[in-house]
């Protein structure tokens, strides 16, 4: 079955440090990814997303780049700031279905 | 303002309690969804429904309950079969099918049962 695995966490920066938090994706067709962000003792908001291979995602200064060949999309910052911690999700779906799967979260603590 | 509301935001149930928690949406979408959120194991599909008077589930459904009477609301039911209930549960909702449309997601009902 279709599975998101992301980097452990915590990752702990500095704030104005570069930010990349990986993430690859197994599937059996070509779905959609997606990045989700969950600030403390809050939903999940959408933070970008990508619908086929080469695409760029971007947002708030967020980026990820859909690859096929490493069936990857990793996600990346140049400069973060203290309001950025929180948990990241990257998610995959299918253009004709509804549902999401999800990776398991990676947490980002930024310290100023 | 539209959005989602997850009530209580904290409970508390005794051992072999059934427990309801409650999800309401005025974005007038069709389809709502609950998710189980565990440390370190990200979301988990437990029921999803696309229109009123049905729903399927996803993959975690035992020992869980819904109903969809009514668009607006998608209340779920924890179960005492419910082996491990203790979690954070996240409902959401969408309007129409395929990647364009965003899931919207609630801000959550941490359960914790003692």
């Amino acid at each position: 079955g279709d599975s998101v695995t992301q980097m452990e966490g915590p990752v702990t920066l500095s704030e104005e440090a570069f930010l990349t938090i990986n993430c690859t994706y197994t599937a059996t067709g070509y779905p959609s990814l997606f990045w989700y962000v969950q600030y403390p003792g809050e939903g999940l908001q959408l933070l970008l997303k990508a619908t086929k291979a080469d695409d760029k995602g971007s947002n708030k200064g967020f980026e990820a780049t859909y690859r096929k060949e490493t069936t990857s999309f990793h996600l990346e910052k140049g400069s973060v700031q203290v309001s950025d911690s929180a948990v990241y999700f990257c998610a995959l779906s299918y253009n004709a279905g509804n549902m999401l799967t999800f990776g398991g979260g990676t947490r980002l603590m930024v310290k100023p | 303002d539209g959005g989602i509301t997850q009530s209580p935001k904290y409970l508390f149930r005794k051992e072999g309690q059934n427990v309801t928690l409650s999800c309401e949406q005025n974005l007038n979408h069709d389809a709502m969804y609950w998710y189980r959120q565990d440390p370190g194991q990200g979301l988990r599909l437990i029921y999803y429904s696309q229109i009123v008077n049905d729903f399927q589930k996803g993959d975690i459904a035992e020992g869980y309950s819904v109903s969809r009477e009514k668009k607006e609301s998608f209340p779920l039911t924890v179960t005492s079969a419910q082996k491990n209930p203790t979690a954070f549960y996240l409902c959401a909702s969408k309007t129409g099918q395929g990647v364009l449309y965003e899931q919207f997601f609630g801000p959550g009902t941490r359960l914790t049962v003692l």
